[in-house]
């Protein structure tokens, strides 16, 4: 079946300092991609998406590309704020069923 | 407005309860889902609605009934009650087949 596999956290950063949380997945067809975020006590919000190989998705100053050679997506930002503290999901979807598949999920937390 | 919104927020009950949990969403969306995130923050998807229909159904026990009576409601109804129920719930929504879910903030369940 399809999986998502995320580097465990948690990874701890000071402000200003290069973030990469790494994430690979196992699927049948041609999935999309994703990133959530869910900050302290809230649900899940979207953080950025790619639907087809080679696709950079970006936001808040967040990237990440579709790699379907390394069967990757990882999260990239150049230079974190204490406000990036969260835990970030990497998940993959399938129109067809429907459903995500999400990743096991990564804390960062960003000092001061 | 709360575009998914899901109460109660905490609910803390005994092993044997009967209990519910409500989602509203006012997105117009087709779509509403439930997932279940453990103390490990490990996020899995319970149940799938489209337009009132189940869809999805992961191997949840049969104590978990949900009910959908119209597209922006769907409730989750949880009989007998375990120790191993305890999580968070999550409740969202998306448009049509498009796997962009949008998250409600979550029901902290905590069976004693």
């Amino acid at each position: 079946g399809d999986s998502v596999t995320q580097m465990e956290g948690p990874v701890t950063l000071s402000e200003e300092a290069f973030l990469t949380i790494n994430c690979t997945y196992t699927a049948t067809g041609y999935p999309s991609l994703f990133w959530y975020v869910q900050y302290p006590g809230e649900g899940l919000q979207l953080l950025l998406k790619a639907t087809k190989a080679d696709d950079k998705g970006s936001n808040k100053g967040f990237e990440a590309t579709y790699r379907k050679e390394t069967t990757s997506f990882h999260l990239e930002k150049g230079s974190v704020q204490v406000s990036d503290s969260a835990v970030y999901f990497c998940a993959l979807g399938k129109a067809a069923g429907n459903k995500l598949t999400f990743g096991g999920g990564t804390r960062v937390l960003v000092k001061p | 407005d709360t575009a998914v919104s899901q109460t109660p927020k905490y609910l803390v009950t005994q092993m044997g309860n009967d209990k519910s949990i409500k989602c509203e969403q006012n997105l117009g969306h087709d779509t509403m889902y439930w997932y279940k995130q453990d103390s490990k923050k490990f996020l899995k998807i319970m149940f799938s609605y489209n337009n009132k229909e189940l869809i999805i159904n992961e191997t949840v026990p049969n104590r978990f009934s949900p009910k959908s009576p119209d597209k922006a409601h769907l409730n989750l109804h949880i009989n007998s009650l375990e120790l191993g129920d305890s999580a968070v719930y999550f409740c969202a929504s998306s448009q049509d087949l498009s796997t962009v879910l949008f998250f409600g903030s979550g029901t902290q369940l905590s069976v004693l």
